[in-house]
C-alpha cells in the first residue's frame, strides 16, 4: 500500500480565497483524522470520521472550515474563505479501527501558506 | 485525557543509546502507552505502544514501569536519522491527543 496520500505537498494562496486539501486513507482503514500542526500550538485535531461519518468536529477552528467523507477511499477539508492564521501543515492520518490498541498511519502533509 | 509529561529535549551522542522518559501518573486501567516520532518535514510516525509488560520491536524498546506510572523509549543505538521530536501518548480510546514531545538532537 502507498500509505496515506494527500494533495498538494504545498499550497500558497491568497487572503480570501478557498483552499481544498485532499487525502486518500489507506485502503481498509476505518478512520480517517484531519491533524493541523504549528509552531505556537503544535499538533492540533480537527476532526475525525469513522466509516465516512463525521464523529467529533469540536476541534474545527471556525465555520470557514469544512470537512467531507463522500466515500471510503477520499476526504477534503475546505478553507473558505482562508486566513493568514490558518497558515500551518495539514496531516491526514488513518487507522483500521479506532481502538486504544491500534496505530495511526500519517500522510505527509500539506504545508499551506495564506499571504 | 490522561497526560504525560516529556522532557522539552535531550541530546545523544551516535551509536549511543537513548532513553527517553515519560510521566503519566494519571493513566487508567485501559490506556495503552504510544510512541510516535516525527523526523523533520515529515508527519509523525508510529514507533511502539504497549499496556503493561515490555515491548520490543525493530525501531525501539518500550519499558513500562510495574506501576505503570511512567514509561521509557529506548533507542538501542542512536543515529543521526532518530532525530526527530519523540511524542509519548496515552491512548485510551479517543483520538490521539499529542503533546509538545521531546526533541532529540544527535550528535555524530
Amino acid at each position: 500500500d502507498a500509505g496515506v496520500i494527500q494533495s498538494p505537498r504545498h499550497e500558497v494562496t491568497e487572503m480570501g480565497q478557498e483552499v481544498t486539501l485532499r487525502c486518500k486513507p489507506i485502503s481498509g482503514h476505518d478512520y480517517l483524522f484531519w491533524y493541523r500542526q504549528t509552531m505556537m500550538r503544535g499538533l492540533e485535531l480537527l476532526i475525525y470520521f469513522n466509516n465516512n461519518v463525521p464523529i467529533d468536529d469540536s476541534g474545527m477552528p471556525e465555520d470557514r472550515f469544512s470537512a467531507k467523507m463522500p466515500n471510503a477511499s477520499f476526504s477534503t477539508l475546505k478553507i473558505q474563505p482562508s486566513e493568514p492564521r490558518d497558515s500551518a501543515v495539514y496531516f491526514c492520518a488513518s487507522s483500521p479501527v479506532g481502538l486504544a490498541n491500534e496505530k495511526l498511519f500519517f500522510g505527509s502533509g500539506t504545508q499551506l501558506s495564506v499571504l | 485525557d490522561a497526560k504525560t509529561t516529556q522532557p522539552n529535549s535531550m541530546e545523544s551522542n551516535e551509536e549511543e543509546p537513548v532513553h527517553l522518559p515519560c510521566n503519566h501518573s494519571t493513566i487508567s486501567g485501559t490506556d495503552y502507552i504510544h510512541w510516535y516520532r516525527q523526523l523533520p518535514s515529515q508527519g509523525p510516525e508510529y514507533v511502539i505502544h504497549g499496556l503493561t509488560s515490555n515491548v520490543n520491536n525493530r525501531m525501539a524498546s518500550l519499558a513500562i514501569a510495574e506501576d505503570r506510572k511512567s514509561s521509557t523509549l529506548i533507542l538501542h543505538r542512536a543515529t543521526l536519522r532518530d532525530a526527530a521530536v519523540y511524542y509519548c501518548i496515552l491512548n485510551g480510546n479517543t483520538p490521539l491527543v499529542f503533546g509538545k514531545g521531546t526533541r532529540l538532537s544527535v550528535i555524530a
